[in-house]
């Protein structure tokens, strides 16, 4: 069955620490790769995605993840965490093509704080 | 803004009552997803719905329904609520029938459901 484990529930930062969140999934052939980020009281915002070439994909807000076939992983990460990046953040893959389902499954989140 | 509006973004009703929420995708998008989001058990994928058809299910109650208008907009019925119903409810649009590649879905900022 398709999955998507975040191993952190909620992580702790200093500002201008750097960040790594993890996120492993469980896959038929290879998925479509998302993470999103949720604000308090905010929808979902799309963060960065991955579905083919270049392994490191780069996203908004100096966020960055690494795509690795062999771990099934998909882990985000920033070399500087700002107050601004407090919020719970979520991994999602989404169907492969030719696949009949559409929608993404999401990971149960990780919650970050930022320490002053 | 994702373009994705739902409406209302918050309702407080009694248990053994029905409500509905509603969405509006991004101008141009076909497909509506609806996911629910509690605390013990994440974003949850309800049901998707394709230029008015149904498409997938996931883990949608059968005391929960859903349709697609003409003019896109989808509902999410909700009925015989219980307590256990009290979650944030997210609608999420996107101009294909699936996820990924160079399609993501946008989610509007949610209705957050109490049942008392």
């Amino acid at each position: 069955a398709q999955s998507v484990t975040q191993p952190d529930i909620h992580i702790t930062v200093s500002e201008g620490a750097s960040l790594e969140l993890r996120c492993n999934y469980s896959y038929g052939a290879t998925p479509y790769l998302f993470w999103y980020v949720q604000s308090p009281g905010q929808g979902l915002q799309l963060l960065l995605k991955y579905f083919s070439g270049d392994t490191l994909v780069q996203g908004i807000k100096g966020f960055e993840a690494e795509f690795k076939r062999s771990q099934s992983s998909f882990n985000l990460r920033k070399p500087s965490v700002h107050w601004s990046d407090a919020a719970e953040y979520f991994c999602a893959v989404g169907p492969y093509y030719g696949g009949s389902q559409g929608n993404l499954i999401f990971g149960k989140g990780t919650k970050l704080s930022v320490k002053p | 803004d994702s373009g994705v509006t739902q409406t209302p973004k918050h309702l407080i009703t009694a248990t053994g009552q029905r409500v509905t929420l509603r969405c509006s995708p991004r101008s141009g998008d076909l497909s509506v997803y609806w996911y629910q989001q509690s605390l013990d058990q994440g974003l949850q994928f309800l049901i998707h719905y394709y230029n008015g058809e149904e498409r997938a299910k996931g883990n949608i109650l059968e005391r929960f329904s859903a349709q697609q208008f003409p003019d896109l907009h989808s509902e999410l019925n909700l009925s015989s609520l219980e307590l256990g119903d009290s979650a944030l409810y997210f609608c999420a649009s996107s101009p294909t029938p699936r996820v990924g590649g160079d399609t993501e879905a946008f989610f509007g900022q949610g209705t957050r459901l109490t049942v008392v």
